[in-house]
């Protein structure tokens, strides 16, 4: 089964400095990963997604993710944090092989930055 | 078109009423999900349509009741709702595994 752990319920970082959210994966098949974060009172938004190519993802808004397998990790990163990235950001693996299988998501990271 | 929007934004209920929910996509997509999301936690998933065929039921309650008109459209009736209930609902669409959400509806049931 399926399966994704944030490291971290909250994570505060000052405005400027690096951001690192933390992802461990667990997943009997190649993996479907993404990374997406939901502002007060939104949606999700779809920051980036690992689907098998490129091992480095690049996203919106200034984030990257590293797809490493000898880790089962998929960590989030940004090298300069804005007060405007202050929301939940979840990871998640694509629940099996078929292209509508479920999302699974984690427990959710909340990023908070100091001014 | 690369949206999902949802309608209502805001919906309050009392315990005997019955409403739906509504979700639409223009993107083609053939898949379409329910997910429920109570407040700090992250969303569990309902339901899914895939080809407008109901291929997913998460042990829901019947008191929720999924429909899928047609290829663009997906609602969600709810009847005889519990406090319990209260929480975002949001709906999501996608074809090649990527899922595109909608902005939610904030559910409340009195």
């Amino acid at each position: 089964a399926q399966s994704v752990t944030q490291l971290g319920s909250h994570v505060s970082v000052s405005e400027g400095a690096l951001v690192l959210l933390r992802c461990n994966y667990s997943s009997s098949v190649p993996p479907y990963l993404f990374w997406y974060v939901q502002y007060p009172n939104q949606g999700l938004q779809l920051l980036l997604k690992y689907t098998s190519a490129a091992t480095l993802v690049k996203g919106i808004n200034g984030f990257e993710a590293e797809f490493k397998k000898s880790e089962t990790s998929f960590h989030l990163t940004k090298p300069s944090a804005h007060m405007s990235d202050a929301a939940e950001y979840f990871c998640a693996v694509r629940g099996g092989t078929n292209w509508d299988d479920k999302i699974i998501f984690g427990k959710g990271t909340r990023l908070h930055i100091l001014p | 078109d690369t949206e999902v929007t949802q309608t209502p934004k805001h919906l309050v209920m009392g315990m005997t009423n019955k409403k739906s929910l509504k979700c639409e996509q223009h993107m083609g997509h053939r898949a379409m999900y329910w997910y429920k999301q109570k407040a700090k936690k992250p969303p569990e998933l309902m339901f899914v349509y895939s080809y407008e065929k109901l291929s997913i039921n998460e042990s829901v309650p019947s008191r929720f009741s999924p429909e899928c008109p047609n290829s663009s459209l997906l609602n969600l009736h709810l009847h005889a709702l519990q406090p319990e209930d209260s929480a975002l609902y949001l709906c999501a669409s996608s074809q090649a595994g990527e899922k595109f959400f909608g902005p939610g509806t904030r559910l409340t049931v009195l």
